[in-house]
């Protein structure tokens, strides 16, 4: 069963349109983390944001927010006023007490068209 | 500020050979990973290591894949025999606290090698 799933496998809007990434986790560890990661076109993985189990307050940095909601198991990516350079591959992840290694889901292809 | 770096970023090698993927983790960091991205899908884990042993691995780890901290800065990551199907990304990553505990701490990821298998 699939752990973390990103059902957006692309999307594409328009410059300075606002735009939400979905991610839906799974889990039975009470502890966990969350994470968002990008991947740009030049293949690294860059570290967005990390959320733990127990903060279900919301985050803004710049035009980026999060909105993490237990109850439906989701950890949802909103870029405000999109870019160009916004254009990447974006992974959501879960990290569970239980193990060592991050569960990814299959990412969205985010394409920002001037 | 510190990153993780992989050399080399692009490796071609022929089926059969063996290849030796490196990694320079962040320097005070503990642990080290490595996971995999055939093209076009999702990042996979492969294994985690602490303390020079191996800590974690995943079904895709078998017996054709080792890895080593040689020295006090490099994790490498040995294809003994090198499949077609094992052409992808190569992700090292690190992390300053388990990824297995508490406090739970976030894993840097390197630039990745790119695997071509012909």
């Amino acid at each position: 069963a699939q752990k973390v799933t990103q059902a957006q496998t692309e999307i594409s809007v328009v410059e300075k349109e606002d735009v939400t990434l979905d991610c839906v986790y799974e889990t039975r560890d009470t502890t966990y983390y969350l994470f968002w990661y990008k991947q740009p076109p030049s293949g690294e993985l860059v570290f967005l944001i990390r959320r733990n189990s127990f903060d279900e307050q919301n985050e803004i940095s710049g035009r980026y927010s999060w909105n993490f909601q237990k109850s439906t198991s989701s950890f949802n990516f909103t870029i405000t006023a999109s870019q160009v350079v916004d254009s990447a591959v974006y992974f959501c992840a879960l990290s569970e007490v239980t193990g060592n290694q991050f569960y990814f889901g299959t990412g969205t292809s985010l394409t920002v068209i001037p | 500020e510190p990153e993780v770096t992989q050399t080399p970023s692009h490796q071609v090698t022929q089926m059969g050979q063996e290849v030796i993927l490196r990694c320079v983790p962040i320097s005070n960091h503990l642990y080290f990973y490595w996971y995999r991205q055939i093209l076009g899908q999702k990042v996979e884990f492969l294994v985690s290591f602490y303390n020079n042993e191996i800590s974690e691995k995943s079904e895709i780890f078998d017996d054709q894949f080792s890895v080593e901290r040689p020295d006090g800065s490099n994790f490498t990551l040995k294809i003994r025999s090198t499949k077609l199907e094992d052409s992808a990304m190569y992700f090292c990553a690190s992390s300053a606290y388990p990824s297995g505990g508490n406090p739970r701490d976030t894993q840097y990821f390197g630039p990745g090698t790119r695997l071509t298998v012909l």
